[in-house]
């Protein structure tokens, strides 16, 4: 079980607009910034928001995040094949004194 | 360019030790905290240790608490993960990670290739 909550699964059409969750608590989403990373299969981690909602250099706008409360959110907007990949969430937990990552989300370009 | 190369990966029986290194370049490294990040085969990413700039602040996840030691050399510009008393759930690949800040946990910008540990026996 991850600390942080993200649906196993996503999928859309190309064109489309997809939007991940991320769940957590006071103690990690709730007090600190959200990052999402993406992972191409068999490719390290990339990543892709930080603090809540900044794009680093060179990633397309279509990818952007939120946060409210205790829940984070990435979108990502004019769905390409390329973004075929497993996305994560992650935040530091003040209790654990620990990151934490969500399970990921597994976004599959029909 | 920011380059992070992993070394030290391999087959190591249960109980056994084995020292990864991460060898940078492209950035001022001791301006940088640095992470360790593992993932077990098909499964997700998993934190595992982190470290400030100057190396006097150092975290550890609890699954690796008393067993695993980072730490950095600033003058040779190299990550260390220490890995003691490894459990068969210690295999993975493990990636070394660049942070955003000095000090915190702002995320991971920078991403080495990883490095296999298998503990099997």
């Amino acid at each position: 079980q991850s600390v942080l909550t993200q649906p196993p699964s996503a999928s859309g059409t190309p064109g489309q607009r997809v939007s991940i969750s991320c769940s957590g608590s006071s103690s990690n989403v709730g007090s600190n910034t959200v990052n999402w990373y993406q992972q191409l299969p068999e490719t390290a981690p990339k990543l892709l928001i930080y603090s809540d909602n900044q794009r680093p250099s060179g990633v397309p706008d279509r990818f952007s995040g939120s946060k409210s409360g205790t829940s984070a959110s990435l979108a990502i907007t004019g769905l390409q094949s390329e973004d075929e990949a497993d996305y994560y969430c992650a935040a530091w937990d003040d209790n654990l004194n620990a990151r934490v990552f969500g399970g990921g989300t597994k976004l599959t370009v029909l | 360019e920011v380059q992070l190369v992993e070394s030290g990966g391999g087959l190591v029986q249960p109980g056994g030790s084995l020292r990864l290194s991460c060898a940078a370049s492209g950035f001022t490294f001791a301006n940088y905290a640095m992470s360790w990040v593992r993932q077990a085969p098909g499964k997700g990413l998993k934190w595992v240790s982190g470290i400030s700039g100057s190396g006097g602040h150092t975290y550890y996840a609890d699954f690796v608490k008393g067993r695993f030691t980072i730490s950095r050399e600033n003058s040779k510009n190299t990550l260390h993960l220490q890995m003691n008393t490894l459990r068969v759930e210690d295999t993975a690949i493990y990636y070394c990670a660049k942070d955003l800040m000095y000090y915190g946990d702002y995320g991971s910008d920078y991403w080495g290739q990883g490095i296999l540990v298998t503990v099997s026996s």
